[in-house]
This record gives C-alpha cells, structure tokens and sequence, in this order.
C-alpha cells in the first residue's frame, strides 16, 4: 500500500530534550516536505527536499533540522524543543516538487513541556 | 511566498443546505489546490485547477478558479454529515503554501 508513514504518532517532552521524528515514504517520490498546523494558522512549511541530499527552508524553519540521506526517509529534528513547538506535524510526499499533489503522513502531535 | 486568504474560518451549515468557501489572492496564481482534513486526519487532496476560469466537479462539490486566476472557490450542494472537516486551499509553487481554512461543522 502507498503511503507516508510518521513516527511517533504522539510524544510528550520537556525543554531541551533533543527529538526526531522520522518520516518513510514508499512510492518513490523525490519531494517531501515537513509542515506544522497550529490553531487558526493553517499548515505552515517548516522543510522541504527535492531529493536526496538537497533540502531547503520553509516558512517557519527556525529550531528545526532535517536531512535526506535515503529518498524514502525524512527525518525532523529538533535539537533543543521549546513549550512554542508544541503543534502538530505532518510529513508529506510527491513525486516532484512540481504541479503534483502531495500525500500526507497520519500527523505527530507533539507536546513540549 | 504567494499567500491565500480563505473565508470563512468557520462554517455551520444544517444538514442539506448549500454553501460555499472561498480562497482569495491579492497577486496571480499560477494553481490552487484544494485539501480536505477530517477531525483527527491528515489533509487528503482532492483536486488541482490550473486554468483561468477553470470548473471541475467531484459529485457534490465545485471548484472553480476564477478568471483573473487570483481566487478560487468550493461549492458544496446538499451538504451531509460526512462533509465535516475543514478544507484548504494552497498555491503549489515549488513550495505549498495553505490558506488558513474553513471548518465546517453540520447541524444534522
């Protein structure tokens, strides 16, 4: 089955505990992408990469890292959490960066404390 | 980047009744997108328009872009119970960049 899978699902953290949550695809896609949703503010690009060993900053990339050593893997890191990256995230993929729909993750909801 | 400005943020709507959510741009746009999250879910895509003037329909939804390609709207007829969810808009430049969405709740 093609899909985008996330994990962990939920996590509860304190301050300055370093995290990763990983993100695996398995449709081949070059794009994918990490998004955060917050109340009101829609989802927001944290980080994207066209491909293996390109990345690039979103919108709101401040306090995260990623990498992309596999196509099919993703992973967020956030390396000092802080109570204001309490959101929750989604992994998302497609083929190509281009005119081409995204498939999202199930979501990690993350509390930091 | 491109932003979109969706109204309204929410929407009560009785069960069987129309109603619609519009997505708005102050410049052009190249596409809009157009996303569907249900209550604890992941946004699902469920089309792309790209042309000026652009209708589609997926049974009791329509989607138009408008001719000027700086809006775009989602028309849903008859709505149901399984129409609950909030629906986004999102300009795919080589980023996507979501509007703000419109929650839709319905009164049974």
């Amino acid at each position: 089955e093609a899909q985008v899978t996330q994990n962990p699902r939920y996590l509860i953290t304190v301050t300055g505990k370093k995290l990763t949550v990983t993100c695996s695809q398995n449709m081949n896609h070059e794009y994918m992408s990490w998004y955060r949703q917050d109340p009101g503010l829609g989802l927001r690009q944290i980080y994207y990469s066209m491909n293996v060993e390109v990345t690039d900053k979103g919108d709101v990339p401040e306090g995260y890292k990623v990498s992309r050593k596999e196509k099919r893997n993703f992973p967020l890191i956030l390396e000092s959490p802080s109570p204001n990256q309490t959101s929750l995230y989604f992994c998302a993929s497609s083929l190509d960066r281009g005119q081409e729909t995204q498939y999202f993750g199930p979501g990690t909801r993350l509390l930091v404390l | 980047g491109q932003q979109v400005m969706q109204i309204p943020q929410y929407q009560h709507v009785q069960e069987g009744e129309d109603f619609t959510t519009y997505c708005n741009s102050s410049t052009t746009l190249s596409n809009i997108q157009w996303y569907k999250q249900r209550p604890g879910g992941h946004p699902v895509f469920l089309i792309q328009l790209v042309k000026s003037g652009e209708v589609k329909k997926q049974k009791r939804l329509t989607f138009q872009f408008g001719e000027a390609k700086k809006n775009s709207s989602l028309h849903i007829t008859a709505t149901q119970t399984t129409d609950v969810g909030t629906y986004f808009c999102a300009i795919n430049d080589y980023k996507l960049s979501f509007g703000a969405g419109t929650t839709v709740t319905v009164r049974a």
